[in-house]
């Protein structure tokens, strides 16, 4: 069975720029996560999805945006790029009727010069 | 708001040494905690779940211990081997208000010594 894979794996981009990231969930998995994990700040929970919709946020501000299209995979967006957004972007999967147990992707490192 | 500390930050040992990471939550509503292991600049491994109404998981060489009355967890390594090496991660999943969110420990660092 196929993990959770995560495009690219990574990314440069300058700051005021647009970041797009993807992820494609587990086989049957409907719950997509993402979590920041920025140097020294640990891992941070960022968005939750099920069913289309965003159902959690975690405490970072609008322009960290995302989707999640009718075959469960999920975008992440991250928009008007900061020096600070560098960081490994990680995405898990789970079922709906198992939420408690996530699965984790390989990540996606984004850097912003 | 949940909290989840870890001590030590890092942690050298020799090969062969059995050795403990401690792991501590502040708020014991949770559904569960989960031991990870992460690589240099990798994604994370679950290597132990534990469910709130259990007090340990085992597996090979790795042992996972949780109290959720005092809000404690510990993760035990026997024989310790150079394979070892990574950063270790404590997580649990709070069972309020349906978040379903993972919060983590900043981790232990352990670098086993040939």
């Amino acid at each position: 069975e196929a993990g959770v894979t995560q495009s690219p794996t990574h990314l440069i981009k300058t700051r005021g720029q647009q970041a797009t990231l993807r992820c494609s969930p587990i086989s049957g998995h409907t719950s997509v996560y993402w979590y920041q994990q920025a140097l020294g700040l640990g891992l941070q929970f960022l968005l939750w999805y099920d069913e289309g919709e965003e159902r959690n946020r975690g405490n970072f501000p609008p322009r960290f945006s995302g989707r999640q299209f009718p075959n469960y995979s999920s975008e992440l967006n991250v928009n008007a790029l900061e020096l600070e957004d560098s960081a490994l972007y990680l995405c898990a999967s789970s079922l709906w009727t198992s939420r408690y147990e996530q699965y984790f992707g390989p990540g996606t490192r984004l850097t912003v010069t | 708001k949940q909290e989840v500390t870890q001590i030590p930050a890092a942690l050298s040992v020799p090969e062969g040494e059995n050795l403990v990471l401690n792991c501590s939550f502040t708020d014991s509503a949770i559904y569960n905690l989960q031991w990870f292991r992460q690589d240099p600049g990798k994604g994370l491994t679950s290597l132990l779940l534990i469910q709130s109404s259990q007090r340990e998981q085992t597996s090979g060489r790795l042992n996972a211990s949780l109290d959720k009355s005092s809000g404690r967890s510990t993760l035990y390594i026997a024989a310790s081997q150079p394979g070892d090496s990574a950063t270790y991660l404590c997580a649990v999943l709070d069972s309020g208000a349906g978040s379903y969110q993972l919060t983590f420990g900043k981790g232990t660092k352990l670098s086993v010594i040939p």
